[in-house]
């Protein structure tokens, strides 16, 4: 079956400083793959996607960005965080079906405090 | 662009009554239209999910929703909920595509009271 994972669950980061978080998906192929940003009040918000290795399209800009190593696996990063880079992250896939997507699949997401 | 309104930002219930939780989108094509729960402490999961068919779908845990249409509308019903479904609700709309991205709502948070 398919599992996806993000690490870290929790992490406590000062301004200036990088940020890496990494995700990978296990059990499928070729998966669609999202980060997105959860904050109190305001949903999920889609930061990135991506439909195949190398392939990264931001949604929002932002202080962050993302890579595609390797098919399963997705990485948010950042050079130097900010105050409002804190939030919860989640990744999440999907793949095609006879053309048609998937329901997405989260993960168990990353709370980032910024200090 | 599209976009997704959650109608009700806070729900408190007592057990047994019935739970309506509105949601209305934004998009003039073709859209797959979904629940998503998340209980406290837990992941993000899947409660129901239109693609095509019977604009009525049930999902898990005895939720159903219907699709509207005509009003751009997915509300999401429980007859008669249950202390255990205290949690946090978003819809999500995605638009009929190979990225498969999902927009999705403010998000509910429902409160049932035992």
């Amino acid at each position: 079956s398919q599992t996806i994972h993000q690490w870290p669950a929790t992490l406590v980061q000062p301004v200036g400083s990088p940020l890496s978080l990494e995700c990978t998906v296990e059990g499928t192929s070729n998966p669609n793959l999202y980060w997105y940003r959860q904050a109190a009040g305001r949903g999920l918000q889609l930061l990135f996607y991506s439909v195949g290795i190398g392939q990264i399209s931001s949604e929002v800009p932002q202080n962050l960005s993302a890579s595609r190593p390797q098919d399963r696996q997705f990485i948010l990063s950042s050079k130097k965080l900010l105050l409002s880079d804190s939030g919860f992250y989640l990744c999440a896939w999907s793949v095609l079906l006879r053309d048609e997507n998937t329901e997405a699949f989260f993960g168990q997401g990353t709370r980032l405090t910024v200090v | 662009a599209q976009s997704v309104s959650q109608h009700n930002h806070h729900v408190i219930l007592s057990e047994a009554a019935s739970l309506e939780l509105g949601c209305n989108y934004s998009y003039g094509g073709t859209v797959n239209l979904f629940w998503y729960v998340q209980y406290p402490g837990q992941h993000l999961q899947l409660l129901l999910k239109y693609f095509s068919g019977d604009p009525l779908v049930k999902g898990i845990k005895g939720f159903e929703a219907e699709f509207i249409k005509s009003k751009f509308s997915f509300n999401l019903r429980k007859p008669s909920v249950q202390w255990s479904d205290t949690a946090e609700y978003f819809c999500a709309v995605n638009a009929r595509s190979n990225t498969g991205k999902l927009i999705f709502g403010q998000g509910t948070t429902l409160q049932v009271k035992p």
